[in-house]
């Protein structure tokens, strides 16, 4: 099953542009992480944040955790077309078994 | 090759066929687990091992789906009397004796299954 509904379900952008895609999820969690999936490959470690964690950077990532709301958000500033990407939000839920769970992602395309 | 290694790449069998997977996850990680991504959905947990031991399994797995892990290294993925409903890209994921809430997964590049 999905954890995790990300928001928007697809997203396009220039270049240079910022994107922001946002994650709500159901359940206590350890920690929230950040994946990128290009087309048709498998999916790369992008970031992990902590459920004691507000904020947290990466090069041009940042991510963001509410814990009251059970939501997260992705911000990629200055966008390139390289990140071109579906991205997912997982979760590794409390009392979860050592597995994460992922939402159902946001496709980004940034066009020149 | 230091990556997580899944052969084959794509598989077309026909229904009712037996197909089977594998898995070389990073030789230092322990624990070893498999996923489905059907087209427009994030990964679905199938199950997890640590070193050898099938510690969990989701209720997706059926009967038909079979997974080892011997001696700890490699990884198999089986699914008998394929059907379409089994179309889907089969990911497996390493992670080190941290687990997932400390490096995350490492992916492997799938193997993506068509029955027809």
């Amino acid at each position: 099953s999905q954890q995790g509904e990300e928001d928007p379900q697809a997203l396009s952008i220039q270049e240079g542009e910022n994107a922001t895609m946002n994650c709500s999820y159901k359940t206590s969690i350890n920690n929230l992480q950040w994946y990128r999936q290009n087309s048709g490959r498998g999916l790369v470690h992008l970031i992990l944040i902590r459920s004691n964690e507000r904020e947290k950077h990466s090069g041009r990532l940042r991510v963001t955790l509410d814990t009251s709301k059970k939501s997260s958000s992705l911000l990629i500033t200055a966008s390139r077309a390289a990140d071109t990407a579906s991205y997912f939000c997982a979760t590794d839920e409390a009392g979860g078994g050592n597995k994460l769970t992922f939402g159902t992602g946001t496709q980004l395309k940034v066009e020149l | 090759d230091t990556g997580v290694s899944q052969d084959p790449r794509h598989k077309i069998t026909k229904r009712g066929q037996n197909v089977t997977f594998r898995c070389d996850p990073i030789s230092e990680h322990n624990r070893l687990y498999w996923y489905r991504q059907t087209l427009g959905q994030g990964p679905e947990f199938l199950t997890y091992f640590q070193n050898e031991a099938q510690l969990e399994k989701s209720r997706l797995l059926s009967d038909r789906f079979s997974a080892e892990r011997p001696k700890g290294s490699f990884s198999t993925l089986e699914i008998q009397r394929t059907e379409q409903g089994d179309s889907a890209m089969y990911l497996c994921a390493s992670s080190s004796r941290g687990g997932p809430s400390v490096y995350g997964y490492t992916f492997g590049s799938g193997t993506r299954l068509t029955v027809v």
